[in-house]
């Protein structure tokens, strides 16, 4: 069965730090994959995708994230954060060709400290 | 363009009573999901419409919960008799293609006392 697994729960930082958030996968076929941000009080918006091609994706507000096909991996990163990326973060993945449901890890709690 | 809407975006309601649930999708879209995140622990799969279609709903928990979607508009998830745990966040999504991404809601809190 698919699964996600985000190994950091909560995270802090001051502003300006880089971030890089943890996602693993476990799925033997093709997938498509997701970075979800909820900030304080909003719906969930999408911060990025990969469904093929170049594995480096940037998504908005600074964000960028790598797939590492050999490692299941679909780490999140930005080199600089602010205040304002005190959110929710979630990685989620479907199978690329049979559902379009989203598996989504349990989510990491990112504070940013002035 | 107008989001997804989900109401009422807080509900409190005692074990054994009846709730529903409202989702308007963004007009147009055929692909209406469910997600319920229950606290602490991952949002999972409830289902998913294809217009008035239910597509997928192999992640409804037991058949204490019922969705519709007349007429391929806005849905509702009807939860009779609630038990505690079914407390958490119901969000709703929708999207004009599958297989990518959608436009979530901002959810309903649900609270089973």
């Amino acid at each position: 069965a698919q699964s996600v697994s985000q190994h950091n729960h909560h995270v802090i930082l001051s502003e300006a730090a880089s971030l890089e958030l943890g996602c693993n996968y476990s799925y033997g076929g093709t997938v498509n994959l997701f970075w979800y941000v909820q900030y304080p009080g909003q719906h969930l918006q999408l911060l990025l995708k990969y469904f093929s091609g170049d594995p480096l994706v940037k998504g908005i507000k600074g964000f960028e994230a790598e797939f590492i096909k050999s490692k299941f991996s679909f780490n999140l990163r930005k080199p600089s954060v602010q205040w304002s990326d005190t959110a929710e973060y979630f990685c989620a993945v479907n199978d690329a060709y049979n559902t379009d449901k989203l598996i989504f890890g349990t989510g990491t709690r990112l504070q940013v400290f002035p | 363009e107008a989001g997804v809407t989900q109401f009422p975006s807080h509900s409190v309601i005692e074990k054994g009573q009846t709730v529903t649930l409202r989702c308007d999708p963004i007009s147009g879209h055929d692909n209406l999901y469910w997600y319920r995140r229950v606290m602490g622990k991952e949002i999972k799969f409830l289902l998913h419409f294809v217009k008035e279609s239910k597509q997928d709903e192999s992640g409804m928990p037991n058949n204490r919960f019922l969705a519709e979607r007349t007429g391929g508009t806005y849905s509702t998830l009807k939860v009779q008799p609630a038990e505690l745990e079914d407390s958490g966040v119901y969000f709703c999504a929708s999207s004009q293609s599958r297989f990518g991404g959608y436009t979530f809601g901002s959810g309903t809190r649900l609270t089973v006392v």
